[in-house]
C-alpha cells in the first residue's frame, strides 16, 4: 500500500547542532508540505514543494530549508537547531492540484536542549 | 482577522448527544474545504470534503455558508471514539496556494 513514513520518530539534539527530518511517500505525488505544530499555534506551514527542483517557503520558514530532487523525498533541515523548534513535525503530501485532501506523515517529535 | 478561526474548546458532551463545531474562514475567495480530525499525538486525517451543496457522512454532516464564510461540522449521536480535535481547513486562494488549518476544535464526548 502507498504511505508516507517520517524518520525518525523521535529525536533529541543540542542547540546549534544540523538535523535533517526525512520524509518518504510512494504515492507519487506532486506535493509536499511541512508543517510543524505547537500548542496554542495549530499546524503552520514551514515549506513547501509542488515538484521536483521546486521549493516554497511557508509561515515560519526561517531556520529551516528542504530540497527536492525527486518525487518522493522531502528532507528538512534545520541548519541550526534552537530550543524553539522543539516541536512535532508533520510531513503531507498530496496529488495536484494543491487543494486537494493532504495525507499525513506519522510525526517526528523534536526536542532540542 | 485570523484566516482560519474556531473555537477551541472543549466541548464536553455526553454519549448520544449533538454537538456542532463552526470554523470561519476571512478569504471570500476560497474554493476548497475540508475537516480534519486528529487524534491525541497522532497525525491529522481527513474526515470529510465540504462541498457548497452540503454533505453528509453517517452521524457526520458539514456545510457551507459562502455568504457568512463560514462552515460548520454536525456530529449526531456522539460516540465516545469520536474523541478528538476537529481541524478546519480551508484552501485560502485560487491557483497554487496550500491549504490553511485552523487550530482546532477539541470534542470530549464522555459516558
Amino acid at each position: 500500500d502507498a504511505e508516507i513514513t517520517q524518520s525518525p520518530r523521535h529525536k533529541i539534539t543540542e542547540t546549534g547542532r544540523q538535523v535533517t527530518l526525512a520524509c518518504h511517500q510512494t504515492w507519487n505525488h506532486n506535493n509536499m508540505f511541512w508543517y510543524r505544530q505547537d500548542l496554542g499555534h495549530g499546524l503552520r506551514l514551514i515549506h513547501y514543494s509542488y515538484g521536483v527542483q521546486d521549493t516554497n517557503k511557508g509561515e515560519v520558514s526561517d531556520g529551516y530549508s528542504v530540497s527536492r530532487s525527486n518525487t518522493e523525498d522531502l528532507p528538512l533541515t534545520l541548519e541550526s537547531a534552537a530550543s524553539s523548534q522543539t516541536s512535532v513535525y508533520f510531513c503531507a503530501s498530496s496529488d495536484s492540484p494543491v487543494e486537494n485532501e493532504q495525507y499525513f506523515g506519522p510525526g517526528t517529535r523534536l526536542t532540542v536542549t | 482577522r485570523k484566516e482560519v478561526e474556531q473555537d477551541p474548546g472543549p466541548f464536553n458532551v455526553p454519549e448520544g448527544a449533538t454537538v456542532a463545531f463552526n470554523c470561519t474562514y476571512s478569504n471570500s475567495a476560497s474554493q476548497s474545504f475540508f475537516w480534519y480530525r486528529q487524534d491525541c499525538r497522532k497525525e491529522p486525517k481527513l474526515l470529510m470534503s465540504v462541498y457548497s451543496s452540503g454533505n453528509e457522512d453517517g452521524r457526520f454532516t458539514a456545510q457551507l455558508n459562502r455568504a457568512s464564510q463560514y462552515i460548520s461540522l454536525l456530529i449526531r449521536d456522539s460516540k465516545l471514539s469520536d474523541s478528538a480535535t476537529y481541524l478546519c481547513v480551508v484552501n485560502m486562494g485560487s491557483g497554487n496556494t496550500p491549504l490553511v488549518f485552523g487550530k482546532g476544535t477539541r470534542l470530549s464526548v464522555i459516558a
